[in-house]
């Protein structure tokens, strides 16, 4: 299974921006790079994938390394509500089938 | 739009007994997975059926865990007979579609399963 590297943790500020970092030298071309996250008590919930371009949505913003190897999740003003434990994932193709293999994790703490 | 349902949220029984658990995924959804949390751990896939039909069940250990999802809609996951290490939360999710391209996997809230 690809695997992706991710801190432990990370600390941050309300209203301040973060950036979380994830490594995946494995990465193969049709690889999608996808970020979940968990609110505690709470099942994941999606929050933004990309293949090869940096990709904007409502919750937060994806950069991706040109040679594809990194990536970094981007939330642009933190708030309380988003401490949680953020998964970068990479999804493959198994026979056609989507599969996501969660590892451990970013635990982010956001500060008042 | 209603999301992912899971009952019960929580269960507690004692090694050896049986347990199933309940999903009913978003209308429409054609994929559906079960995922099992241990503490600390992130989510690991025990199986994935697509309509009514088994895509990958590698990882659930068909000794003590089957699954089923009749009609292509509603799924039940059961453990028989269960182990102390079973205790975990079980997660459902669904997904439009599995097949041939990226696409969001929504999730239950999870039950959160105590063998003791």
């Amino acid at each position: 299974d690809a695997k992706t590297t991710q801190p432990n943790s990370m600390e941050s500020n309300e209203e301040e921006p973060v950036h979380l970092p994830c490594n995946h030298s494995t990465i193969s071309g049709t690889d999608y790079i996808h970020w979940y996250r968990q609110l505690p008590s709470q099942g994941p919930e999606y929050v933004i994938h990309g293949l090869t371009s940096n990709v904007n949505n409502r919750m937060a913003s994806l950069a991706i390394a040109e040679d594809r190897k990194s990536s970094t999740l981007i939330l642009h003003r933190a708030t309380l509500r988003d401490a949680a434990v953020y998964y970068c994932i990479l999804r493959r193709l198994i026979q056609g089938a989507q599969k996501l293999v969660f590892g451990q994790g970013t635990r982010l703490t956001i500060n008042p | 739009e209603a999301g992912v349902a899971q009952s019960p949220r929580y269960k507690i029984i004692e090694k050896r007994q049986s347990v199933a658990f309940w999903c009913n995924p978003i209308s429409g959804h054609a994929t559906l997975y079960w995922y099992q949390q241990i503490l600390g751990q992130g989510p690991k896939l025990l199986i994935q059926f697509q309509n009514n039909g088994v895509v990958d069940d590698s990882q659930l250990p068909k000794d003590r865990f089957s699954a089923e999802r009749l009609k292509g809609v509603d799924s039940t996951l059961k453990i028989q007979p269960a182990k102390l290490e079973d205790s975990a939360v079980y997660l459902c999710a669904s997904s439009p579609r599995g097949f041939g391209g990226t696409y969001e996997q929504y999730f239950g809230p999870g039950t959160r399963l105590t063998v003791t």
